[in-house]
C-alpha cells in the first residue's frame, strides 16, 4: 500500500539556520502531496501542498518540490526562527479503492528552534 | 474563511462509557473524515464518509466505532465502550466534492482522555 517515510527528530537548529525535513513516499499513481505543521497544544495546519511532478508548494518561507523521480517531497527554509518550532508531517491523498482520498501521514518531524 | 470546528475540545471519560465526538464540517462539503493521533505518534485514519454512508475504514475503525451525520451541519463519531488505548487527540477533517489537490480542512481536535 502506499505510506510515506519521514526522517526522524528530533531537529534542533539555531535561529536563522537552514531547515531540511526529508519525506519520500511509495504510492500508485500520482498522488497530492503536502506537509502539515502541528504547533504545542494545537491542531493540523496546512503549510503547503503540491498535485503533480515539479510542482513547487511554498508557504510562509518554506518550500517544498514533488520530485517523481526520486519519489520525495523534501521540506526546506532557507532561515528558521523560534517560531517554526514545531512538529511537521508529510502527508500523500490516497485514492483508496472508492476514491475517498484518505490521507497518510508520516511520523512527524519535531523541530526546535534555538534563539 | 469557513473552518472546521469540534467539539468539546476536551473529553474525560472512565473506561467502557460511551464518548461522542462531533464535528461541523465546512458546509459545501461533502467528504469528511475522523483520524487519531495518539500522543507523540502519527496522525493514523480512522474512517471517510461520503452520501451518508462510511466509504472507506481503517482496521482500528473496529465495532467500537460508528459515525453519522445526523442532520445537514453534524458529523459525529462515537466509540460504544473506551478502552484506555482510546485516548488520542480525535481530528475531523472535509473535503469539496472536487478540487485540484483533494485538499482536507482540518479541525482542532478533540483531546479524549480514558481513564
Amino acid at each position: 500500500g502506499n505510506s510515506v517515510t519521514q526522517m526522524e527528530g528530533p531537529v534542533t537548529l539555531s535561529e536563522e539556520a537552514f531547515l531540511t525535513i526529508n519525506c519520500t513516499y511509495t504510492a500508485t499513481g500520482y498522488p497530492s502531496l503536502f506537509w502539515y505543521v502541528q504547533y504545542p497544544g494545537e491542531g493540523l495546519q496546512l503549510l503547503l501542498k503540491a498535485t503533480k511532478a515539479d510542482d513547487k508548494g511554498s508557504n510562509k518561507g518554506f518550500e517544498a518540490t514533488y520530485r517523481k523521480e526520486t519519489t520525495s517531497f523534501h521540506l526546506e527554509k532557507g532561515s528558521v526562527q523560534v517560531s517554526d518550532s514545531a512538529v511537521y508531517f508529510c502527508a500523500l491523498s490516497d485514492q483508496g479503492t472508492s476514491g475517498t482520498y484518505k490521507y497518510i501521514f508520516g511520523t512527524g518531524t519535531r523541530l526546535k528552534v534555538l534563539a | 474563511e469557513p473552518e472546521v470546528t469540534q467539539t468539546p475540545s476536551h473529553q474525560v471519560t472512565q473506561m467502557g462509557q460511551e464518548v461522542i465526538l462531533r464535528c461541523v464540517p465546512i458546509s459545501n462539503h461533502l467528504y469528511f473524515y475522523w483520524y487519531r493521533q495518539i500522543l507523540g505518534q502519527k496522525v493514523e485514519f480512522l474512517v471517510s464518509f461520503y452520501n451518508n454512508e462510511i466509504s472507506e475504514k481503517s482496521e482500528i475503525f473496529d465495532d467500537q466505532f460508528s459515525v453519522e451525520r445526523p442532520d445537514g451541519s453534524n458529523f459525529t463519531l462515537k466509540i460504544r465502550s473506551t478502552k484506555l488505548e482510546d485516548s488520542a487527540m480525535y481530528f475531523c477533517a472535509s473535503r469539496r466534492p472536487s478540487g485540484l489537490y483533494n485538499e482536507q480542512f482540518f479541525g482542532p481536535g478533540t483531546r479524549l482522555t480514558v481513564l
